[in-house]
């Protein structure tokens, strides 16, 4: 079976600094894709980035990246020069090869706070 | 707009009362889902349809049925609402390959009194 941990419940982040929110899965899937979503107050969910876990690089989108570190099985997204804009809840998801493709594994999510 | 439309966005519902939500997606996609979250929470899976003509339960399917009517639509149906039933509903969907995430819904409000 597969899963997702988001252990920062709620961040808070300065605006225009930097922040990292962490996501660590587990899987035995040798191939699966990872993701991060965000859910502004408004409620609708927001694909972010995407990282296939034999991408050789980071995915980069904008001022969004992705940490990936195989080994550690991490796939923290770091937002760069925070906007109030960023006030969301983010969640990260995973789905496998070969382990019921069909189905998207979340974490808890993450309420990040960006301060004036 | 190419997309997932979910009606209706809010609904108020008295305990026993019955509903469908309905979902319908333009892109083509085999698997379509329905997710419920709870305030603070994050997303249950309730039951999700991999192909036209085929369900399979998800985390939380006690009290739903579905039906995937043809490849573009899922509805989710709430046959007795019960209190515990109040929560945001979303409808996704997805394609075949594996970066495809999830395209979602706007989102159905549902409170039941």
């Amino acid at each position: 079976a597969q899963k997702i941990t988001q252990t920062q419940p709620g961040m808070f982040v300065q605006e225009k600094e930097a922040v990292t929110l962490d996501c660590t899965y587990d899987t035995s899937d040798p191939s699966y894709g990872l993701f991060w979503y965000k859910q502004p107050s408004s409620g609708e969910m927001i694909f972010l980035i995407y990282q296939g876990s034999y991408d050789q690089q980071n995915a980069t989108e904008g001022r969004y990246s992705l940490n990936f570190q195989k080994a550690r099985k991490s796939a923290n997204l770091v937002i760069s020069a925070s906007q109030l804009g960023d006030s969301a809840m983010y969640f990260c998801a995973m789905r496998g090869v070969r382990d019921n493709f069909n189905k998207f594994y979340f974490g808890s999510g993450t309420k990040l706070n960006v301060k004036p | 707009n190419a997309g997932v439309t979910q009606t209706p966005k809010f609904q108020v519902l008295k305990t026993g009362q019955s509903m469908t939500l309905q979902c319908a997606q333009d892109m083509n996609h085999n698997s379509m889902y329905w997710y419920r979250q709870d305030p603070g929470m994050g997303l249950r899976l309730i039951y999700y349809s991999a192909s036209e003509g085929t369900t399979d339960k998800g985390e939380v399917p006690n009290g739903y049925n579905v039906s995937r009517l043809n490849k573009r639509e899922f509805s989710l149906r709430l046959e007795s609402a019960a209190p515990s039933q109040t929560s945001v509903y979303f409808c996704a969907s997805s394609g075949d390959r594996l970066d495809y995430g999830y395209t979602f819904g706007s989102g159905t409000r549902l409170t039941v009194v």
